[in-house]
């Protein structure tokens, strides 16, 4: 059981490209959420996922795409990437059994855009 | 709107000694979670504890607590007997109500503590 991972551990990337970056979860849970970490600060919401093929935005979708194809994969791809978008990426799932459900996450992927 | 508020920057505790971490909360919504987090220096987000807005008891996890007090909406983690490998970044984070259906996490902006020998 490998609960939630990430991919890759580290990318740096030139203004204007663009990238995917893989989450996958192995727990059959519906709940998947994007968020990003900047530096001291706490983790914000990008985009989440209450099921395959169901997402919506979430604080700050922009310059950010998501999809849902099935239930174990969520990847966020990033389009023309900007300094802005230096951060952390974490990935995290959580189950639908009630209020308690815990987010579980994965380790990040840490981005630099120059 | 939710908000989160961790006043305390940073934190020095002594080994073997309690420590209590200040988390208060904002929101309208009568149902809630709250939870905390440990980010230590590798990065990753470990699970520590959560409390229901409608849990009449504290809730406990080992060596962790959370003191709860609904009417003055605060939610503060309390360590018992530090220990070095306590030396983290702790998030305090409340959990959406059911009528938004998506149950994110809204994060304050961390408290690092630092257990000294």
């Amino acid at each position: 059981n490998a609960g939630v991972t990430q991919t890759p551990k580290f990318r740096i990337l030139k203004i204007g490209q663009s990238m995917t970056l893989q989450c996958a979860q192995d727990m059959n849970h519906n709940y998947m959420y994007w968020y990003r970490q900047d530096p001291g600060m706490g983790l914000k919401l990008i985009y989440y996922s209450v099921g395959a093929g169901i997402t919506d935005k979430g604080e700050v979708p922009n310059g950010y795409n998501v999809s849902r194809s099935t239930t174990e994969d969520f990847p966020l791809r990033l389009e023309l990437a900007a300094p802005s978008q230096t951060s952390v990426y974490f990935c995290a799932s959580r189950g639908d059994r009630g209020p308690s459900d815990t987010q579980y996450f994965g380790p990040g992927t840490r981005l630099t855009v120059l | 709107a939710q908000k989160i508020t961790q006043t305390q920057p940073g934190m020095f505790v002594q080994e073997k000694e309690a420590v209590t971490l200040d988390c208060t909360y904002d929101t309208s919504d009568p149902s809630y979670g709250l939870f905390w987090y440990k980010q230590p220096s590798s990065g990753e987000m470990i699970f520590l504890i959560y409390q229901g807005s409608y849990d009449q008891q504290n809730a406990t996890e080992g060596r962790y607590s959370l003191n709860f007090q609904k009417a003055r909406k605060s939610a503060n983690l309390v360590i018992s007997a530090s220990q070095l490998g306590d030396s983290a970044m702790y998030f305090c984070a409340m959990r959406e109500g059911s009528d938004t259906g998506r149950r994110a996490l809204t994060f304050g902006s961390g408290t690092r503590l630092q257990v000294q020998p």
